[in-house]
């Protein structure tokens, strides 16, 4: 079946850098896309979110990108901090409301 | 606002018996509720999404049987794991979609059980 999957299982990013985590997506139907954080042994915690209609939505440090054409969503942390570190995950509507499907996570480690 | 609670924290118990999870949206109401169960290292599986006052409804390969949910108010889920064997434990992990506010689901800080 479809799914999401992101290219890099593990990121080590300096502190103070940027960070970009990449995900991929098969399902065109999915029209909203989350990016979660989380931390060992804690429940997903929500960054930020965009919706189909839109390419580039920003947060505080964080910027999600959607590349509809080639099925292509980021998530970019500005000045990557310590507290950063954990898993994060994308994750997509498909082609279900309210459900979400989950990519398979990319850990990010910060080192001083 | 926003919060979503779960009860235990972690749990660990003998093969053969029950464990009940709670599951509680705090500060606002939800009508759909989902279970997800993570192994580690891995990602989030949906298991089941809980509709109040009527039946969940299951993904496919999870035992309607074995995991029971209930959803008696719009801020209560509960997931009850029936006869838990070892392969049973795993981090458990509840959300509730929040209506109205793009649709955003919640997540609980999860469950860990452990099956001896």
């Amino acid at each position: 079946g479809e799914s999401v999957g992101l290219h890099l299982p593990t990121l080590s990013v300096q502190e103070g850098d940027n960070s970009i985590i990449n995900c991929a997506y098969s399902n065109s139907a999915s029209d909203y896309f989350i990016w979660y954080k989380q931390e060992s042994g804690k429940g997903p915690q929500f960054i930020i979110d965009i919706r189909s209609n839109m390419d580039k939505r920003q947060g505080q440090r964080v910027t999600v990108l959607l590349n509809k054409t080639v099925k292509h969503l980021s998530l970019q942390i500005a000045a990557t901090q310590p507290g950063d570190s954990a898993v994060y995950f994308c994750a997509e509507t498909g082609d279900s409301w309210g459900k979400l499907q989950f990519g398979a996570g990319t850990q990010v480690v910060v080192t001083p | 606002g926003a919060v979503v609670s779960q009860h235990p924290s972690r749990v660990i118990c003998k093969s053969g018996t029950s464990v009940k999870i709670e599951c509680r949206s705090l500060d606002f109401q939800a009508t759909t509720m989902f279970w997800y169960r993570q192994f580690p290292k891995q990602s989030l599986m949906l298991m089941a999404t809980s509709n109040e006052g009527s039946k969940a409804t299951y993904e496919q390969g999870v035992e309607k049987d074995k995991f029971l949910i209930n959803h008696a108010s719009l801020t209560l889920s509960t997931l009850t794991v029936t006869s838990a064997h070892p392969e049973d434990s795993s981090f458990y992990i509840c959300s509730a979609l929040r209506e109205g506010f793009a649709d955003t689901q919640y997540f609980g800080p999860g469950t860990r059980l452990t099956v001896l």
